[in-house]
């Protein structure tokens, strides 16, 4: 079946420090990448939708300059966290469309910021 | 806006037995999809169960079925012979035509042996 790969699994980063997210469709061309924020114990919230080719859209209350994204090629869309934060720590998730109705996960990042 | 609303925080269910995990949601759109997601303690997020709307079958997966109130907005998740594998989180997702998914606060399940 379709796979996203997510990498890294895992960061540690020192406040002030920019962390780079990675989310690859690595068998299938994803047109539009998800990215998912998802803080302990609760829900994923939708933080951009990630188009190739052009601007991502946030959603309201996300940060555009703080939380960049680039979707440069049909298999890769990449999140930037700038200048984090330990209020940034949390676990991101990304997800693409697999043909219609399907939708397929990367096994997300957990950023801790120091 | 869409929204989908979980209102059971956390159920427990017997080894063996059956458990029905509630979802409603809001929309105005006619065409769209539903999802059961489970998350275990690694995070991933694993598709229990799919439903289009414009069907009106209700989707079956092996011990997995919903039922599908589509006047209701309603969207509920049936457990049968409940294992211990099933104990995880349970989120239930909407998807929009543009395709973003919206998820509900989700429902940690317990399974009693």
């Amino acid at each position: 079946g379709a796979v996203v790969s997510q990498h890294p699994s895992r960061v540690i980063c020192k406040s002030g420090t920019s962390v780079k997210i990675e989310c690859r469709s690595l068998d299938f061309q994803a047109t539009t990448m998800f990215w998912y924020r998802q803080f302990p114990k609760q829900s994923l919230m939708l933080m951009a939708t990630s188009n190739e080719g052009s601007k991502a859209t946030y959603e309201q209350g996300v940060e555009k300059d703080k939380f960049l994204i680039n979707h440069a090629s049909l298999t890769l869309s990449t999140l930037t966290v700038t200048s984090a934060h330990p209020e940034d720590s949390s676990f991101y998730i990304c997800s693409a469309r697999d043909g219609p109705g399907q939708s397929v996960f990367g096994n997300g990042t957990r950023l801790t910021v120091t | 806006a869409q929204t989908v609303t979980q209102s059971q925080p956390e159920m427990s269910v017997q080894e063996a037995e059956t458990v029905t995990l509630s979802c409603t949601y809001d929309t105005s759109e006619s065409d769209y999809y539903l999802f059961w997601y489970k998350q275990p303690p690694s995070r991933q997020m694993i598709l229990v169960i799919r439903q289009e709307a414009y069907k009106q079958q209700n989707a079956t997966e092996n011990r997995f079925s919903v039922n599908f109130q589509k006047a209701a907005k309603s969207f509920s998740l049936k457990i049968s012979d409940s294992q211990l594998g099933d104990a995880a989180m349970y989120f239930c997702a909407y998807r929009s035509a543009n395709n973003d998914m919206r998820f509900g606060a989700g429902t940690r399940l317990t399974v009693k042996p």
